[in-house]
């Protein structure tokens, strides 16, 4: 199984920030990584898909990058709704994997 | 609009079984992998299992397999999870999520709401 890692688990921000979420692959998956957002009580929501492709709907400050092992995950200026937390998951092998998440907070 | 709506969560003994379903409306459903996903409370995404558009293909995460059986019913639109020999650890929530593919590209949108189950005596 491919084993999935993001760092840092957790994180302090504040309205504004440029925050960076990394996701390791355990081996190579190309560029088939993607990105959700969940809030809190509520199903997550896709961001990125294939790495760095931006889903329909999904704010322009998103952004993904990769391809091979290391992946990030990059906001640019982080807005109130966007504390929740992140998860990556690779689509190259079943089974699916996601990485444990990172919650991004309010500093 | 596309949405996915899991029903059939609940209480259930250890050792019990339980069926969940997960109704699809807004695209053609027969088009469509679909996979369950399930949340412990507290704790990250585990995927759970996999169906292909025609019932062709079916996997399993290791956590499950022999005990849950995926199936859909493309006429009904519907999605469904049979659980036995349910154990605590199998408390979650659990969702539907579609897997839409383009080009070699795979992923989950969109997702259902969730249906909660518990294992507890």
């Amino acid at each position: 199984d491919i084993q999935m890692t993001q760092s840092p688990s957790s994180l302090s921000a504040s309205v504004g920030d440029r925050v960076t979420i990394t996701c390791r692959a355990s081996q190579s998956i190309s560029s088939y990584l993607n990105w959700y957002q969940q809030k809190a009580g509520k199903a997550p929501k896709l961001l990125i898909y294939a790495a760095s492709s931006l889903q329909s709907g999904v704010p322009s400050r998103f952004s993904g990058s990769g391809p091979g092992t290391d992946f990030t995950l990059t906001i640019s200026s982080l807005q109130p709704e966007d504390f929740a937390t992140y998860y990556c998951q690779q689509s190259y092998s079943t089974p699916w994997t996601f990485g444990q998440g990172t919650k991004v907070e309010i500093k | 609009e596309v949405q996915l709506v899991e029903s059939g969560g609940g209480l259930v003994k250890p050792g019990g079984s339980l069926r969940l379903s997960c109704t699809a409306s807004g695209f053609t459903f027969s088009g469509y992998s679909m996979n369950w996903v399930r949340q412990a409370p507290g704790k990250g995404l585990e995927w759970v299992s996999f169906i292909s558009s025609s019932n062709s293909y079916i996997y399993y995460a290791d956590s499950v397999k022999g005990r849950f059986t995926i199936s859909r019913d493309n006429a009904k639109n519907s999605l469904y999870l049979q659980m036995n020999s349910l154990r605590a650890e199998d408390t979650a929530v659990y969702y539907c999520a579609r897997e839409f593919s383009s080009g070699s590209s795979k992923r989950f949108d969109p997702w259902g709401q969730g249906t909660l189950v518990t294992v507890s005596s």
